[in-house]
């Protein structure tokens, strides 16, 4: 089937600094993406999701960006703090009205003080 | 405080022992959904409920049950356990219309041996 992939497994900056987290997706149906954070021996948490009817979408210090030309979602972290550091995994719904989701395998987003 | 917890945190058994872990939520959500995390994989779909009595496989259904008696609650039963379901597994709940916006509990780590 289908998979969400991520473009880098692992992404170290340095504190202050934007980060930029990359993931692209193949199941053209997929009408919602999401991304969630995951903090070490904890479970996943919810950052922020877009339609696919949407290209930009803001949070606070986080931005998701959607390109469907290229199949390609990013997520950008504003000023990164050491509190950032986590995996950061995307998925996908593939489309419908059921409530499956697919997960990419995630990047280790380290932040550096 | 609102919650999804799960039953054990940890576990291990023996192959073909059956097993139930529980989930339930107390923020009265319509979705919910278990999922599993292996290293290189990232998260996958075991079972999904998108309201009491109405349950649908994910991705990896296979050698897993699930039932939805109850909205907060959602156990996963695994019936006669192998050592290729030893992994970390998560339950997570979320409410009509922001149904990807999901609550995930603490995780169960289970070792089947």
């Amino acid at each position: 089937g289908e998979s969400v992939g991520l473009h880098l497994p692992t992404l170290s900056v340095q504190e202050g600094d934007n980060s930029i987290i990359n993931c692209a997706y193949s199941n053209s149906a997929s009408d919602y993406f999401i991304w969630y954070k995951q903090e070490s021996g904890k479970g996943p948490q919810f950052i922020i999701d877009i339609r696919s009817n949407m290209d930009k979408r803001q949070g606070q210090r986080v931005t998701v960006l959607l390109n469907k030309t290229v199949k390609h979602l990013s997520l950008q972290i504003a000023a990164t703090q050491p509190g950032d550091s986590a995996v950061y995994f995307c998925a996908e719904n593939g489309g419908g009205s059921n409530y499956k989701l697919t997960f990419g395998k995630g990047t280790l987003l380290t932040v550096n003080p | 405080e609102a919650q999804v917890t799960q039953n054990p945190r940890y576990l291990i058994t023996v192959t073909g022992k059956k097993l139930t872990v529980t989930c339930s939520q107390n923020m009265n959500h319509e979705y919910m959904s278990w999922y599993r995390q292996d290293p290189g994989l990232g998260l996958r779909q075991i079972y999904y409920s998108m309201n009491v009595e109405v349950t649908d496989k994910g991705d990896v259904p296979e050698g897993y049950k699930v039932s939805r008696k109850e909205k907060r609650n959602f156990p996963l039963i695994l019936e006669s356990p192998s050592p290729n379901q030893t992994s970390l597994y998560f339950c997570a709940s979320s409410n009509r219309g922001t149904q990807y916006e999901q609550y995930f509990g603490p995780g169960t780590r289970l070792t089947v041996t």
